[in-house]
């Protein structure tokens, strides 16, 4: 099974300041045939369940804002959100699905700080 | 409106049964792989299973092999898992979670809570 590691596990930011959060496979999930990376991030708040944030690593789901933006390739990857808003504040999770079964990181917890 | 509702959560002793169901709406049930994800409460996302869009191919957790059955109706525009020879380490809430052909995980629905307790 693929491994996903998040960094950091929590994360406090300020209003209108970057939040980064890292996620890092135990193999590859680029797919050399398409060049894409199985990788995509979801967004957790309280008593909700996931919402997709962004697939292909980098594409970015309709009607989500362009603050968040996805980056990396192979086993490195990485969620940044340019301007932290109020309604961000969540959990983040980061996820492989180039095989099965798939996997998700541990998750980022992010507040205000 | 695109949804989808689970039902079917509930109490159940160790060792019991329960089956899930999951009604989708709003899209064309029939052209996606479904797939159960859980949460354990205060915990994170684990992946439980998976079938393809006519059924004939499903995968399973190493920790629900043997023990839970993936199955959909397209019919019925429904898709069940049911769960045999429950475990405490089962409680959690189940999500009914759709994919294209893309595989990523595009519409959630909101969960059903299975709780395993004596």
């Amino acid at each position: 099974d693929i491994v996903m590691t998040q960094s950091p596990d929590s994360l406090a930011v300020s209003l209108g300041e970057r939040a980064t959060i890292n996620c890092k496979s135990s193999q590859s999930v680029l797919y050399n045939s398409n060049n894409k990376n199985y990788l995509a991030w979801y967004q957790q708040k309280p008593g909700q369940p996931p919402k997709l944030l962004i697939y292909w690593a980098s594409t970015r789901e309709s009607g989500v804002p362009d603050r968040f933006t996805g980056s990396g390739s192979g086993t490195d990857f990485t969620l940044t959100i340019s301007s932290l808003q109020a309604e961000d504040v969540a959990v983040y999770y980061c996820q492989q699905y180039y095989s099965i079964p798939d996997t998700f990181g541990q998750g980022t917890k992010l507040e205000i700080k | 409106q695109l949804q989808l509702v689970e039902s079917g959560g509930g109490v159940v002793q160790p060792g019991g049964s329960l089956r899930l169901s999951c009604a989708a709406s709003g899209f064309s049930f029939s052209y996606y792989n479904m797939h159960w994800v859980r949460q354990a409460p205060g915990k994170g996302l684990e992946w439980v299973a998976v079938t393809s869009q006519d059924g004939s191919t499903k995968h399973y957790a190493d920790s629900v092999k043997g023990r839970f059955t993936i199955s959909r109706d397209n019919s019925k525009n429904t898709l069940y898992l049911q769960m045999n020879s429950l475990r405490a380490e089962d409680t959690a809430v189940y999500y009914c979670v759709r994919s294209g052909i893309d595989w990523h995980f595009d519409l959630w629905g909101r969960g059903t809570l299975v709780a395993v307790s004596s």
